[in-house]
């Protein structure tokens, strides 16, 4: 079974406009962390945002935010006012566990394309 | 700071080739990753190695060996390229950032585009 699902494939969103990345995972660990990336057409890797699964409030970085529902397991991306350079993959990706040294999982990520 | 360094870049190989993908950082992280990405499959694990000294097998790990040269280096090799392995590979590297949680965020390399003919 996929751990992280991301269900968008692709996306197109206005610009100055907000748009919604879908994320659900599955564990059974009660001790998680969910990440975002973003790959521009570059091809690095960027760190967007993070969340712990013990976190009592959502994650908020600058215009990214991290909509987490803990009993639906979902950690959606939420991008407000979107510009034309957040056209990239995203990928959602969760570690499992306390120790901080496993790895991450990655989803199959989602392309957004910002409209002028 | 450098970050993650990996070379090369680019490299074509033909089937049966040999290679070693060279990883670096200079970030002083104990755990380091490599992943490969295809279209359509997201970023898959291959090897990682924890700390200096341990190396464990991820996802897709068949056709690849690791070395943990020391705490800044991690190479990847493939032994016989086959065409299956032609991907993007990106090394990686991980410190603590919040000592509860366990927040390890990863630092990736630029990627090194392998085709093998």
């Amino acid at each position: 079974a996929q751990k992280i699902t991301q269900t968008q494939p692709g996306m197109f969103v206005q610009e100055k406009e907000a748009v919604t990345l879908d994320c659900t995972y599955d564990t059974s660990d009660p001790s998680y962390g969910l990440f975002w990336y973003k790959q521009p057409s570059s091809g690095e890797m960027i760190f967007l945002i993070y969340q712990g699964s013990y976190d009592q409030q959502n994650a908020t970085e600058g215009r990214y935010s991290l909509n987490f529902q803990k009993a639906r397991k979902s950690a959606n991306l939420v991008i407000s006012a979107s510009q034309l350079g957040d056209s990239a993959m995203y990928f959602c990706a969760m570690r499992e566990g306390r120790s901080g040294n496993t790895p991450l999982v990655f989803g199959k990520g989602t392309r957004l394309s910002v409209i002028a | 700071n450098a970050g993650v360094t990996q070379t090369p870049k680019f490299q074509v190989l033909k089937t049966g080739q040999s290679m070693t993908l060279q990883c670096a950082q200079d970030m002083n992280h104990n755990s380091m990753y490599w992943y490969r990405q295809d279209p359509g499959m997201g970023l898959r694990l291959i090897y990682y190695s924890a700390s200096e000294g341990t190396t464990d097998k991820g996802e897709v790990p068949n056709g690849y060996n690791v070395s943990r040269l020391n705490k800044r280096e991690f190479s990847l090799r493939l032994e016989s390229a086959a065409p299956s392995q032609t991907s993007v590979y990106f090394c990686a590297s991980s410190k603590r950032q919040r000592v509860i949680s366990g927040a390890n965020v990863l630092t990736f390399g630029a990627g090194s585009r392998l085709t093998v003919l």
